[in-house]
């Protein structure tokens, strides 16, 4: 399985600090994608880094990516409370059958408390 | 709206009933998605649809039969569910050969009772 896994399992912060989350991922990939689901509802497409780009930045994402270590990271500067959620990252295969497939992980909850 | 449109959006269904899931969206992608979400598990990839032609089954029992009339429609159908068959699904578009992000829709939470 090249199922990604976060770490943090949960967070929980203060408005206004910066939330870190982290990645990992089994094989080699395409593509990276991290989205946000608010509790019980769909998924929403955040971001996507490629397997030759190193880190981008959308608003106040930044998101890195290390394929040497099979790694990225998420950073959400400057919390809201509004960005309570649950963030999943999710790779695409390099190649195969697997490909254009997402594959997700277990996901971060991120609490923002006001 | 995201564009992908599911109904219904809650589902009460007994073990001998026979229900169906939709999915409908109009952003041109050529590939959809079923996925199931169930309590602390990720997301779980059912089928796969490329061009209407269905070229993933990850294993998914035979209770759960899937449709695809046309690029823009995906159905569910679900009979002589188990209880722990109770998840959140949750439909999904994309383009196929350049791959994006994923479109998904609000999904459907469906309890067997």
């Amino acid at each position: 399985s090249q199922q990604g896994e976060e770490d943090p399992q949960a967070l929980s912060i203060q408005e206004g600090e910066n939330a870190t989350m982290n990645c990992s991922y089994k094989t080699s990939i395409n593509n990276l994608q991290w989205y946000r689901q608010n509790s019980g509802r769909g998924l929403v497409h955040l971001i996507l880094i490629r397997s030759n780009e190193r880190e981008k930045h959308s608003g106040r994402l930044r998101v890195t990516l290390d394929t040497s270590k099979k790694s990225s990271s998420l950073l959400i500067t400057a919390s809201r409370a509004a960005d309570t959620a649950s963030y999943f990252c999710a790779t695409v295969y390099a190649g195969g059958t697997s490909y254009g497939k997402l594959t997700f992980g277990q996901g971060t909850i991120l609490t923002v408390h006001p | 709206e995201t564009g992908v449109t599911q109904t219904p959006r809650h589902l009460v269904m007994g073990m001998t009933n026979k229900k169906s899931l939709k999915c409908e969206q109009h952003l041109g992608h050529n590939a959809m998605y079923w996925y199931k979400q169930s309590a602390k598990k990720p997301l779980e990839l059912m089928f796969v649809y490329n061009f209407k032609e269905q070229t993933e089954n990850n294993s998914v029992p035979s209770r759960f039969s899937p449709e695809c009339p046309n690029s823009s429609h995906l159905f569910l159908h679900l009979h002589t569910l188990q209880p722990e068959d109770s998840a959140l699904y949750l439909c999904a578009s994309s383009q196929l050969w350049e791959v994006e992000g994923y479109t998904f829709g609000s999904g459907t939470r469906l309890t067997v009772v």
